[in-house]
């Protein structure tokens, strides 16, 4: 059984380009949430998605959007990328049942902006 | 509002020695509370979660926490350290009951000495 991947493994970006990074959740897992991890620091919630909607966003800007397939895959998306951006970006997945919901997380893509 | 407060960005002990990471919480509610550990180049793996049952929780690799609500406290302890849990832990609180956004501490890094 995969557990959740990501794509790419890194990526190396333009300040003021725009970049795409994916997720495939843990297989029976309908809930994508992603987290930013900056360097010696704890990750940020970004949003969450489920059912193919954003549910709960965290304290980012509008440049960061999202999207879930109904497969639920997801993408992350960043329009005019700062420097400030570079980070490590986690996707987590999990289920949406009553209770408290474990979270499984993807190794991460790693993007850098120059 | 709930957030994590990481006593210590760094610790370090001699293999086979008891581990003490310390984790103060605040919450306006009773909280959901997990510890998760990341080794480098690998995604975040979660350690075990309290979730208003027993005080006590047990999880993998011999580790296990105790909630103290009159501390407000969630430090994870191991009795005997071994070399492969150097790494990093985050003490993580959800947003709301049965939330699925997570709030991050900043981290301890565990150094084990040989």
């Amino acid at each position: 059984d995969a557990g959740v991947t990501q794509s790419p493994t890194h990526l190396i970006k333009t300040r003021g380009q725009q970049v795409t990074l994916r997720c495939s959740p843990k297989s029976g897992h309908d809930t994508v949430s992603w987290y930013q991890q900056a360097l010696g620091q704890g990750p940020q919630f970004i949003f969450q998605y489920y059912e193919e909607e954003e549910r709960q966003r965290g304290n980012f800007p509008d440049r960061f959007s999202g999207h879930q397939f109904p497969n639920y895959s997801s993408e992350l998306n960043v329009n005019a990328l700062l420097l400030g951006d570079s980070a490590l970006y986690l996707c987590a997945s999990s289920l949406r049942l009553a209770g408290i919901y474990e979270q499984y997380f993807g190794p991460g893509t790693r993007l850098t902006v120059t | 509002a709930q957030s994590v407060t990481q006593l210590d960005s760094h610790v370090s002990v001699s293999e086979g020695t008891p581990v003490l990471l310390r984790c103060n919480y605040s919450s306006s509610y009773s909280p959901s509370l997990f510890w998760y550990v990341q080794h480098p180049n690998k995604g975040l793996q979660l350690l075990l979660k309290y979730t208003s049952a027993a005080t006590l929780v047990k999880g993998i690799n011999g580790f296990e926490a105790e909630f103290k609500k009159s501390e407000t406290s969630f430090h994870l302890t191991k009795p005997s350290a071994h070399m492969s849990d150097a790494a990093e832990y985050f003490c993580v609180v959800s947003s709301a009951r049965g939330a699925n956004n997570l709030f991050f501490g900043t981290g301890t890094r565990l150094t084990v000495i040989p």
